[in-house]
């Protein structure tokens, strides 16, 4: 069974430009989460997705941040436009419903954003 | 709210000799809590759980953790490392009920030398 994915695994822009994070998360799981970590800090969330809806995006710094799923499978966080704080790996994970409320979520290797 | 401390940024060990990593959590409710492992290049893999049953909880590769509520700790142990054990690893808390999001440690540094 394939992992959860992420393209792409680095990306350098400048900053002012805009830049899409693409997660495809494992087969048949609804949950979608995207966290990020910035240099020197914890990781952080950002938002969950239950299959195309939006459960909880408190976690979004600004309103230069868009997340979308559209019909429920892959998800892009779309930064737009980028800072130099906008730096960092960002993490996709998702996971399965009925895991019996244990929150067991499988994790993409990351996307490296490096804003110039 | 949650939080969670990992007291060592880095650790460093000899190859055969124990691994401690230590981690303190604080939450207002009955937490869920995990250690992830991040290979250079890697995802963030699962090493174990606790959510609310044995205290003392096994993982892979030959680690566990224990789960004690007085002192608030949930800290990681192997008894000999090995030098595929170098890594970054996370302890992690969630509420334990739901689909919760996770609350991050900043991350220890393990480094296995021969």
């Amino acid at each position: 069974e394939a992992g959860v994915t992420q393209f792409p695994s680095h990306s350098v822009i400048e900053k002012g430009q805009t830049v899409t994070l693409r997660c495809d998360p494992i087969s048949g799981h609804d949950n979608l989460y995207w966290y990020r970590r910035v240099m020197g800090k914890e990781i952080k969330f950002l938002l969950h997705f239950v299959k195309e809806s939006k459960q909880d995006e408190s976690g979004m710094p600004n309103n230069r941040f868009l997340a979308e799923r559209t019909g429920g499978t892959y998800s892009t966080l779309k930064v737009q436009p980028a800072e130099l704080e906008d730096s960092g790996v960002y993490f996709c994970a998702s996971s399965h419903p009925g895991t019996g409320g244990v929150n067991e979520q499988f994790f993409g290797p990351g996307t490296r954003l490096t804003v110039l | 709210a949650q939080s969670v401390t990992q007291l060592d940024s880095h650790v460093s060990v000899s190859e055969g000799t124990p691994v401690l990593l230590r981690c303190n959590y604080s939450s207002s409710y009955s937490p869920s809590l995990f250690w992830y492992v991040q290979h250079p290049n890697k995802g963030l893999q699962l090493l174990l759980k606790y959510t609310s049953a044995a205290t003392l909880v096994k993982g892979i590769n030959g680690f566990e953790a224990e789960f004690k509520k007085s002192e608030t700790s949930f800290h990681l142990t192997k008894p000999s490392a090995h030098m595929s054990d170098a890594a970054e690893y996370f302890c992690v808390v969630s509420r334990n009920s739901g689909y919760s999001t996770l609350t991050f440690g900043k991350g220890t540094m393990l480094l296995v030398s021969p």
